[in-house]
């Protein structure tokens, strides 16, 4: 069985400023990555994936993330942040079967 | 195109009563499963429908069931209700042949048990 566990339950920060969201992950088989943005009162909207190939991945709104096999990391960043990023974000692994595992989520707050 | 829709988008219900949620996948899309996200924490996988079949099922109880209808919309039954089943139920679904993983969701059904 697969599981994710997102290290930062919360993360302020300020606009304009980066951001670093921490993702471990544990599988005994080969896994596709995901990280999903869920706006308030909304439900969940894929922000990237990482299923092979180059460990760097870039998704919608500027956000980027990199798939690290030896430490099972697959953190996601943003060199500059604005205020309509502040959501709750997930990470999450799969192993093809359309069946999710998810972090409990990362709540980030952008502040002017 | 349509995306994922769900309904009711919210209800209220009391202790021991019975529900239903409803789905509807985006076009082009097969499979659908079930996820239920209780507050401040991630979704939990419920099960997975595919060709009216589940598929593949989470740790949940046997008062959650659910059914899939030809045209690939369907339906989360919760029976018996407790105050812990207040969550917000996401439908997802993904598309037939597709092995990216990849799931669509709805916005959501949001169940208070009173």
């Amino acid at each position: 069985a697969q599981s994710v566990t997102q290290l930062d339950s919360q993360v302020p920060v300020f606009e304009e400023a980066p951001v670093e969201l921490r993702c471990n992950y544990s599988s005994s088989v080969s896994v596709y990555l995901f990280w999903y943005v869920q706006y308030p009162n909304q439900g969940l909207q894929l922000l990237l994936k990482y299923l092979s190939g180059s460990t760097l991945v870039k998704g919608i709104n500027g956000f980027e993330a990199e798939f690290n096999k030896s430490q099972t990391s697959f953190h996601l960043r943003k060199p500059s942040v604005h205020i309509s990023d502040t959501a709750e974000y997930f990470c999450a692994v799969s192993k093809g079967d359309y069946k999710l595992s998810f972090g409990a989520g990362t709540t980030v707050t952008v502040r002017a | 195109d349509a995306g994922v829709t769900q309904s009711p988008t919210h209800l209220i219900k009391t202790r021991g009563q019975q529900v239903t949620l409803r789905c509807s996948p985006k076009s082009g899309h097969d499979t659908v499963s079930w996820y239920q996200q209780a507050l401040g924490q991630g979704p939990q996988f419920i099960f997975q429908y595919y060709e009216e079949e589940e598929r593949q099922r989470g740790n949940f109880p046997d008062r959650f069931s659910g059914h899939q209808f030809p045209n690939y919309s369907s339906e989360l039954n919760v029976n018996a209700l407790l105050l812990g089943d207040s969550a917000l139920y996401l439908c997802a679904s993904s598309p037939a042949g597709g092995n990216t993983g990849e799931l669509f969701f709805g916005e959501g059904s949001r169940l208070t048990v009173l």
